[in-house]
């Protein structure tokens, strides 16, 4: 099977700052990787599919890049919202869907 | 507006079987391109992908738990019911219905409240 490997595991930042997190495949995917935002005692919002394409709705200061194996979610300027837990997720048609496991992104 | 809602018991005991039902709106499982799938998410743990029933019925499982997982659809209720047998512990989790988005884009874009199940005796 495909796995997904973020790093890093915690992160501390501060408001307004811009930050990245990184995600690896164990094998080529393409640009089948998701990106999700989960805080707590909620369900997962979709921020990103397909690598690189915005949600409906999500704030332009996220973005994502990446294809085949390596991936990043980049937050242009943090704000107080954002301090959350965040997945990547992949597809493939061999082996389904699989999530990393995760990157908490908290308040310096 | 897409919605999905999780119901079923809260507690199971070991080796049970645990039945639970999405019931969705805003959307139906016979138009071309749907799909809804089950992700569980263990206490302070990662979420983890389960089942994906496709329009077409056709089904995709995760392959470490195929053996214990059925998924079913009733387009006539708008419902999808997972069943996993031989409940233990380490399936203690909170557990996601979900709508996969639109074809091409391997990603879910709507899920529900989620159901935590506790596995104890």
């Amino acid at each position: 099977d495909i796995q997904m490997t973020q790093s890093p595991s915690t992160l501390s930042a501060s408001i307004g700052d811009r930050v990245t997190i990184t995600c690896r495949a164990s094998q080529n995917i393409d640009n089948w990787l998701a990106w999700y935002q989960q805080r707590p005692g909620k369900a997962p919002n979709l921020l990103i599919y397909k690598a690189s394409t915005l949600e409906s709705g999500v704030p332009s200061r996220f973005s994502g890049s990446g294809f085949g194996t390596e991936f990043t979610l980049t937050i242009s300027s943090l704000q107080p919202d954002d301090f959350a837990t965040y997945y990547c997720q992949q597809y493939n048609s061999n082996w389904g869907y699989t999530f990393g496991q995760g990157t908490r992104l908290e308040i310096k | 507006q897409i919605t999905l809602k999780e119901s079923g018991p809260t507690l199971v005991k070991p080796t049970q079987t645990l039945t639970l039902t999405c019931t969705f709106s805003g959307f139906s499982l016979t138009t071309f391109g749907v799909g809804v799938g089950w992700i569980r998410q263990p206490p302070g743990e990662a979420l983890e992908w389960l089942v994906v029933v496709y329009w077409n019925d056709d089904k995709r499982y995760r392959p470490s738990l195929k053996s214990r997982l059925t998924v079913t659809k009733d387009t006539s209720k708008d419902q999808v019911v997972l069943t996993m047998t031989d409940m233990d512990p380490v399936d203690t989790a909170t557990y996601y219905c979900v709508h996969l988005g639109a074809p091409g884009t391997a990603s879910f874009d709507y899920w529900g409240q989620g159901t935590l199940v506790t596995v104890s005796s």
